[in-house]
């Protein structure tokens, strides 16, 4: 199994742009999150999905960020337009949902917004 | 507000002794705690869980302690070797929830 795919994996873009950060989850794993790591804030937790429907997006900032899961295979977070402030690790983590609290998570994405 | 607090950014350990990391939480609803490990450039990966329902839980090297009526948890790493050397996250959450709530994380340094 590849686990979790996240792509890219560094991003270096400038304010104003749009940015988006793709994730493919564990095959057969029908929970998928997305979080942000800051220094400042740790690891946050920002919307997670299950069977592809969105269930708690109370952690995303602002309008700015908008997530999909068009399929059980493929998620994106975007930010439009990017600020300096969003500068970040993006990871995206997925869960079996089998009873198992454990989540998977992919490599990140580390977003650096000039 | 943080339900999960690390309250010790980072620590260093001897290599061979015991690394104790801990974990308070405020949310008496949570029953399920779990610690993650992470190194540089990769994501977090499960480490160790204890359910509300035992006060410890051991696989291997590691060793979770729950006190429920402290809000509190720890975890003890022993002996330390130099691949511990990483960021530890203390995670929760409540039942029949599928949210995790991280902490901030301590970084672990093994001392040679």
């Amino acid at each position: 199994d590849a686990g979790v795919i996240q792509s890219p994996r560094h991003e270096v873009t400038e304010m104003g742009q749009e940015v988006t950060l793709r994730c493919k989850p564990i095959s057969g794993h029908n929970s998928l999150f997305w979080y942000r790591q800051t220094m400042m804030r740790g690891l946050e937790l920002l919307i997670y999905f299950n069977n592809n429907v969105p269930i708690d997006d109370s952690g995303m900032p602002e309008d700015r960020f908008s997530a999909k899961m068009p399929n059980a295979s493929f998620s994106t977070l975007k930010i439009q337009p990017s600020e300096p402030r969003d500068s970040a690790v993006y990871f995206c983590a997925s869960n079996p949902r089998d009873g198992s609290y454990e989540q998977y998570f992919g490599p990140g994405t580390r977003l650096t917004v000039t | 507000d943080q339900q999960v607090k690390q309250n010790s950014p980072s620590l260093s350990v001897q290599e061979g002794r015991i690394s104790i990391l801990n974990c308070d939480y405020t949310n008496s609803m949570f029953d399920y705690f779990l610690w993650y490990k992470k190194y540089p450039a990769e994501g977090p990966t499960f480490l160790i869980s204890i359910s509300s329902i035992k006060d410890k839980n051991e696989d291997g090297r590691f060793t979770v302690f729950l006190n429920k009526s402290a809000k509190h948890l720890s975890l003890h790493i022993v002996p330390s070797q130099p691949g511990d050397s990483a960021v530890y996250f203390c995670a929760a959450s409540e039942d029949r929830d599928d949210k995790i709530i991280f902490g901030k994380g301590t970084r672990l340094h093994i001392l040679p």
